[in-house]
C-alpha cells in the first residue's frame, strides 16, 4: 500500500492556460474522489468515480473543468482557460469500501 | 443539504491539557460523521468515523468523539495534548454510503504550547 499519489505537487500557471493534474489511487480502490480546498476552508467535493464511471459532479465543476478515469485506475482533472479564482489545493481521495477515504497530498495550483 | 459547523477556528492548549474541538452537524437522515487531521502541505488523514454503531468512537493517536443526536454534535477530544497534535482538524458529514456528498467544516487549527 503506497498511498494515493498526486502529480504535480505544485503548479504555477498564467491565467488563460490549461492545466492537468493526475491522481493515482491506492491499488484496487474502485472509488475515486476529487476535492478543492481554498485557503482557510475545508475541502469541497468536486466529483466522484466508481471504477471508470463518473457518477457525481458538483455544480462547482464548471464547463471549464473535466475529469476522467480511463480504465478505472488513475484519474486526471483538467482545467481549461484557468482563472485566478481557480487557485486552490486540489485533493484526490480513493476508497474501496464506504466511510474510509484515503487522501493524497494534493496539487497546489497558483494562477497568476 | 447536510452541513457542518466547527466552533472556533483556532484552539490553543498547553501540552498535557485536554483537547476539545467542537463540531455540530445538520442532516435530514442519520448521518455518517468523520474527523480528519491535516498537517502542513499534506493531505487529510482519517482520525475516526461514526457509522451508526457505538456512539463513542475511538480513533488513532488517542482521539475519541461522541455522537450526541439530541445535541447534533460530534465533538473531538483527547485527554492529554502532545506537541505532535498541532495541526488543522476537519469535521465532515455524509448522508450516503458512497460518501460522494461529503461536506467538511471550515476547520479548527490546534496549537499546542510547551
Amino acid at each position: 500500500d503506497t498511498g494515493v499519489s498526486q502529480d504535480p505537487r505544485h503548479k504555477i500557471t498564467k491565467r488563460g492556460q490549461n492545466v492537468t493534474f493526475r491522481c493515482d489511487p491506492i491499488s484496487e480502490h474502485n472509488r475515486l474522489y476529487w476535492y478543492r480546498q481554498t485557503l482557510g476552508q475545508g475541502p469541497e467535493f468536486l466529483t466522484y468515480f466508481q471504477n471508470e464511471a463518473q457518477l457525481e459532479k458538483s455544480r462547482l465543476l464548471s464547463d471549464r473543468f473535466s475529469a476522467e478515469r480511463p480504465k478505472g485506475s488513475f484519474s486526471t482533472l483538467e482545467i481549461q482557460r484557468t482563472e485566478q479564482g481557480d487557485s486552490a489545493m486540489y485533493l484526490c481521495a480513493s476508497s474501496t469500501r464506504p466511510y474510509e477515504q484515503y487522501f493524497g497530498p494534493g496539487t497546489r495550483l497558483t494562477v497568476t | 443539504a447536510q452541513s457542518v459547523t466547527q466552533l472556533g477556528s483556532h484552539v490553543s492548549v498547553s501540552e498535557g491539557a485536554l483537547v476539545l474541538l467542537r463540531c455540530n452537524y445538520s442532516s435530514s437522515v442519520p448521518p455518517y460523521l468523520f474527523w480528519y487531521v491535516q498537517y502542513p502541505n499534506q493531505g487529510l488523514q482519517l482520525l475516526l468515523k461514526y457509522t451508526s454503531a457505538a456512539t463513542l468512537v475511538k480513533g488513532i493517536n488517542g482521539f475519541e468523539a461522541e455522537f450526541k443526536k439530541s445535541e447534533t454534535s460530534f465533538h473531538l477530544t483527547k485527554p492529554s495534548a502532545h506537541m505532535s497534535d498541532a495541526a488543522e482538524y476537519f469535521c465532515a458529514v455524509s448522508e450516503s454510503d458512497n460518501n460522494n456528498d461529503m461536506r467538511f467544516g471550515a476547520g479548527t487549527r490546534l496549537t499546542v504550547k510547551p
